[in-house]
C-alpha cells in the first residue's frame, strides 16, 4: 500500500528565511507525487507536482520540490518565507493503477514570524 | 473554468438525520472524487467516478453513505442516519483522464450535533 510521511506537524521560520518542508514516501513502483496547500476553510490548491522527467520541479508562489528516488523523499522548500505562506501543506502519492486516488500526509503546519 | 463548486459550505444536523451535498466539476472533467478530512489529519479517499460510473469505493464509506452521478456531470454524497464521527470537511475534486492533476473545491464542512 502506498503512504506518506511528512516529518513535523508544525514548523515555524521566520519572514524571509527558509521554507523545508519533509515529505517521505514509500513506494515499490515509480510514484506521482503532489504538494498541496490549504488555507483555513478552504479546499486544496496545488503548488507543484512531480510525474516524470525532471526531478526539480518548480511551483507556485516560489516553491519547488525534489523528488529523489533514493531517499524516497519529495521535500519541499521557499527560499524566502512570506506571511502569506502561512497554511497547511499536504504531500500526496499516487501510482498508475490506482486510478490516481490520492493518499495524503498528515500535513504540516506553517507559520511565519516577523 | 469556474473551478469546482460545492454546496453547501457548511451544514450542521442532528445525529440520526439525513444529509446530501452536491458537487459539481469542471465541465470537461470525466473523474470525479470525494475525499472526507477529519481535523488534524489529511484528506481520505472516499469514492471516485469515471462519467457516471462509480469506479471504486473505499472501506471508510459505510453503508450509510451512498454516492451518484447520474449524468456524468454533477455529484452527490448522501449520508444517512449521521453520527457525531461523520463530522469533517468533505471534499469534491475532478480531473481529466488518468493521472492528471486533481483541482479541488472548497468543501463541505459537516457538524452532527
Amino acid at each position: 500500500a502506498q503512504s506518506v510521511t511528512q516529518l513535523g506537524s508544525h514548523v515555524s521560520v521566520s519572514e524571509g528565511a527558509l521554507v523545508l518542508l519533509r515529505c517521505n514516501y514509500s513506494s515499490s513502483v515509480p510514484p506521482y507525487l503532489f504538494w498541496y496547500v490549504q488555507y483555513p476553510n478552504q479546499g486544496l490548491q496545488l503548488l507543484l507536482k512531480y510525474t516524470t522527467g525532471a526531478t526539480l520541479v518548480k511551483g507556485i508562489n516560489g516553491f519547488e520540490a525534489e523528488f529523489k528516488k533514493s531517499e524516497t523523499s519529495f521535500h519541499l522548500t521557499k527560499p524566502s518565507a512570506h506571511m502569506s505562506d502561512a497554511a497547511e501543506y499536504f504531500c500526496a502519492v499516487t501510482y498508475t493503477g490506482t486510478a490516481s486516488k490520492l493518499t495524503f500526509g498528515t500535513g504540516t503546519r506553517l507559520q511565519v514570524t516577523l | 473554468d469556474t473551478g469546482v463548486s460545492q454546496d453547501p459550505r457548511h451544514k450542521i444536523t442532528k445525529r440520526g438525520q439525513n444529509v446530501t451535498f452536491r458537487c459539481d466539476p469542471i465541465s470537461e472533467h470525466n473523474r470525479l472524487y470525494w475525499y472526507r478530512q477529519t481535523l488534524g489529519q489529511g484528506p481520505e479517499f472516499l469514492t471516485y467516478f469515471q462519467n457516471e460510473a462509480q469506479l471504486e469505493k473505499s472501506r471508510l464509506l459505510s453503508d450509510r453513505f451512498s454516492a451518484e452521478r447520474p449524468k456524468g456531470s454533477f455529484s452527490t454524497l448522501e449520508i444517512q442516519r449521521t453520527e457525531q464521527g461523520d463530522s469533517a470537511m468533505y471534499l469534491c475534486a475532478s480531473s481529466l483522464p488518468i493521472l492528471e492533476t486533481q483541482y479541488f473545491g472548497p468543501g463541505t464542512r459537516l457538524l452532527v450535533l
